[in-house]
C-alpha cells in the first residue's frame, strides 16, 4: 500500500491527452514538491517532472504538472506510441522522515 | 553528461550480507545529495535511504532501518549501501540516484539486482 494513491492505468488513443491523479496528505504534498517520472519499458526511470511543475531540460511540453492542496497531476498531451510506460509520482514526507511514492499508473496508448 | 554506475549485485542467502557501490562523474559529487532507490520485480518504486553531500543527514525508510547503511566517499566520488541481515523481500533493481530540491532525483544510474534466496 503506497503513501501516494495513483490510478493503475489509463488509456487514449495516439493525439488524445491522459492525466494521471496522485493523492497524497499535508505532510506530503500538501506541504512538500511533487516530482514525476517516466520508466519506459526495461529501463531506468526518468525524471519528467519537478517541484510540481517544472521540466528538466530535453522534455517536451507535452507533459505537464500541477498540484492543488494535496494531489498532484500529470498531463500528457499528444499521445504517442513512445509514451506507453510507467509513471510514478514522487514527494518528500515530513511526518515520516522519508520520500514516498505513488504505485505507478501504467499508460497504454490504444 | 553525469554518470553513475551501480555494482555489486547478485545473489544472496536470506541471512547474508551485500555491499552495493555506486561511482559518479561529471559532477562535483560532494555538493549533492544522494539516495537509493529499489524496485522489486513487477513492482512500484521504494525509496531506501538518503544521505546529504557531508553525510550530515541519513535518512532510511523504515523497512531497511537497522540493516542498511548508506555511506559516501567524498574524495573517491562514490557512494555506498551495506545491506545486512538480508530478506527475500529485498530482492530488487537498486538504483543510485542524485538529489536535488527537496528531493527529486534528477539522474538514475542503471541499477544492480540484487536477490535474496537460499
Amino acid at each position: 500500500q503506497s503513501v501516494l494513491t495513483q490510478p493503475p492505468s489509463v488509456s487514449a488513443a495516439p493525439g488524445q491527452k491522459v492525466t494521471i491523479s496522485c493523492s497524497g496528505s499535508t505532510s506530503n504534498i500538501g506541504n512538500n514538491y511533487v516530482s514525476w517520472y517516466q520508466q519506459l519499458p526495461g529501463t531506468a526511470p526518468k525524471l519528467l517532472i519537478y517541484d510540481n511543475d517544472k521540466r528538466p531540460s530535453g522534455i517536451p511540453d507535452r507533459f505537464s504538472g500541477s498540484k492543488s492542496g494535496s494531489s498532484a497531476t500529470l498531463g500528457i498531451t499528444g499521445l504517442q506510441t513512445g509514451d506507453e510506460a510507467d509513471y510514478y509520482c514522487g514527494s518528500w514526507d515530513s511526518s515520516l522522515s522519508a520520500v514516498v511514492f505513488g504505485g505507478g499508473t501504467k499508460v497504454t496508448v490504444l | 553528461e553525469v554518470q553513475l554506475v551501480e555494482s555489486g549485485g547478485g545473489l544472496v542467502k536470506p541471512g547474508g550480507s551485500l555491499r552495493l557501490s555506486c561511482a559518479t562523474s561529471e559532477f562535483t559529487f560532494s555538493r549533492y545529495s544522494m539516495s537509493w532507490v529499489r524496485q522489486a520485480p513487477g513492482k512500484g518504486l521504494e525509496w531506501v535511504s538518503y544521505v546529504s553531500g557531508s553525510s550530515r543527514y541519513i535518512y532510511y525508510a523504515d523497512s531497511v532501518k537497522g540493516r542498511f547503511t548508506t555511506s559516501r566517499d567524498n574524495a573517491k566520488n562514490s557512494l555506498d549501501l551495506q545491506m545486512n541481515s538480508l530478506r527475500a523481500e529485498d530482492t530488487a533493481i537498486y538504483y543510485c540516484v542524485r538529489v536535488k530540491g527537496s528531493w527529486y532525483a534528477d539522474f538514475w544510474g542503471q541499477g544492480t539486482l540484487v536477490t535474496v534466496s537460499s
